[in-house]
């Protein structure tokens, strides 16, 4: 079975502070890596999608990498704000998708 | 832009009653899928739809019945509610069969409560 994991599960910063999530999965042989952006009560935004031919995929004060030979990915979010609080959620698939269960990110003005 | 509509937003049901929540989606994509979002569980997949016609079941179909009515919609029917089965519900849908450059859009979700 496919596992992806997300470690921590909560994560609390001050605004303006560089931080990186963490994402990893059982399996190499990966299609592709989604980031999800989650706020309470509403559905999953995409963030970023890596093909798995790709190290990296970059969009704003956001980038992600895809190192597939160690299993891991992370989203580098750079001078955070606090309107960057939510769930944020790594998915792993091809014709499916399978999720972590996130790391809830507040950041503190 | 509608993106992915789901139906209803709220649910509660007693235990042994059957519902249907919709999804509809208005981007033309092809692969529809519904998944539940349980705590500490992140987000399992019920049923996916590759195509239009065309169902699969995912990692926890078991109590759960799935229809493509056609390329827009796909709706998850519920025959027997159970406890077990309170769980926010997210349809969500992507262009391709193959999601290999595509990502996943999704709908805002129907948090159904079976007592």
């Amino acid at each position: 079975k496919q596992e992806v994991t997300q470690i921590p599960a909560a994560l609390s910063v001050p605004e303006g502070e560089n931080l990186v999530l963490n994402c990893s999965f059982t399996d190499s042989a990966i299609y592709n890596l989604q980031w999800f952006r989650q706020d309470p009560g509403k559905g999953l935004t995409s963030l970023l999608l890596i093909q798995s031919s790709q190290r990296e995929q970059t969009s704003g004060r956001l980038n992600a990498s895809l190192d597939k030979s160690s299993g891991r990915s992370t989203l580098y979010i750079a001078a955070s704000q606090p309107g960057d609080s939510a769930t944020y959620l790594c998915g792993r698939g091809y014709q499916k998708v399978t999720f972590g269960t996130g790391t809830k990110l507040q950041v503190i003005p | 832009n509608a993106g992915v509509t789901q139906t209803p937003k709220f649910q509660v049901l007693k235990t042994g009653q059957s519902m249907t929540l919709q999804c509809a989606q208005d981007m033309n994509h092809n692969s529809m899928y519904w998944y539940r979002q349980d705590p500490g569980m992140g987000l399992r997949l019920i049923y996916y739809s590759a195509s239009e016609g065309t169902t699969d079941k995912g990692e926890v179909p078991n109590g759960y019945n799935v229809s493509r009515l056609n390329k827009r919609e796909f709706s998850l029917r519920l025959e027997s509610a159970a406890p077990s089965q309170t769980s926010v519900y997210f349809c969500a849908s992507t262009p391709d069969r193959v999601i290999y450059n595509s990502p996943l859009h999704f709908g805002n979700g129907t948090r159904l409560t079976v007592t």
